[in-house]
């Protein structure tokens, strides 16, 4: 079982819409958590850091669970910019280490 | 802002040859950097943590001897990959850490094509 899981997607979604990623993770140690945003054949782009009393920037909305270990984010109003790979990542208890899940990529439509 | 460079942001090589990638930290000091490979259409796996002065901790199925990771200084990491071969083609990142605080910054990654 990988340590952070993503659904792959493609999610296609129109310009406006309302779409929401879901993420579980294994390890119940693991310190702190994010989503990052990776375009193609670029490095990947921390997006919002993910707390248990959800975080909102803008359109985006975050929020981990940690007794069911699961992680969303949740964008609104999409933008055809929006489309992306959207990856998971765990931080170990320690702080050093950084776990990516496979990403969920977003196809917004016009 | 951190900002982490890398050179050479692609290369193409022949297989049996040998390629170093260079990964900058340019306005921070940083401890650690990490090596992270990309195949299509996967996620970032972590190859290898390098820290400043001491041997590169590698993760489990990574070769030490075929990526030799080298942090002679607080601001440079290099990745080589040795005796490379066509299934070593891949998208190469390097992320360096500030200090004692978690957050790591990427780089723009280096695309590895051995024919």
């Amino acid at each position: 079982r990988k340590e952070v899981e993503q659904d792959p997607g493609p999610f296609n979604v129109p310009e406006g819409a309302t779409v929401a990623f879901n993420c579980t993770y294994s390890n119940s140690a693991s310190q702190s958590f994010f989503w990052y945003r990776q375009d193609c054949r670029k490095e990947p782009k921390l997006l919002m850091s993910v707390y248990s009393s959800g975080n909102e920037d803008g359109r985006f909305t975050a929020q981990l669970n940690r007794a069911s270990q699961y992680i969303s984010l949740l964008i609104r109003d999409s933008k055809l910019s929006d489309s992306a790979t959207y990856l998971c990542v765990a931080l170990d208890n320690a702080g050093n280490m950084l776990t990516f899940g496979g990403g969920t990529r977003l196809m917004v439509k016009p | 802002g951190a900002v982490v460079s890398q050179h050479p942001s692609w290369v193409i090589c022949k297989s049996g040859t040998s390629v170093k990638i260079e990964c900058r930290s340019l306005d921070f000091q940083a401890t650690t950097m990490f090596w992270y490979r990309q195949f299509p259409k996967q996620s970032l796996m972590l190859m290898a943590t390098s820290n400043e002065g001491s041997k590169a901790t590698y993760e489990q199925g990574v070769e030490k001897d075929k990526f030799l990771i080298n942090h002679a200084s607080l601001t440079l990491s290099t990745l080589t990959v040795t005796s490379a071969h066509p299934e070593d083609s891949s998208f190469y990142i390097c992320s360096a850490r500030r200090g004692d605080l978690h957050m790591q910054y990427f780089g723009p990654g280096t695309r590895l094509t051995v024919t």
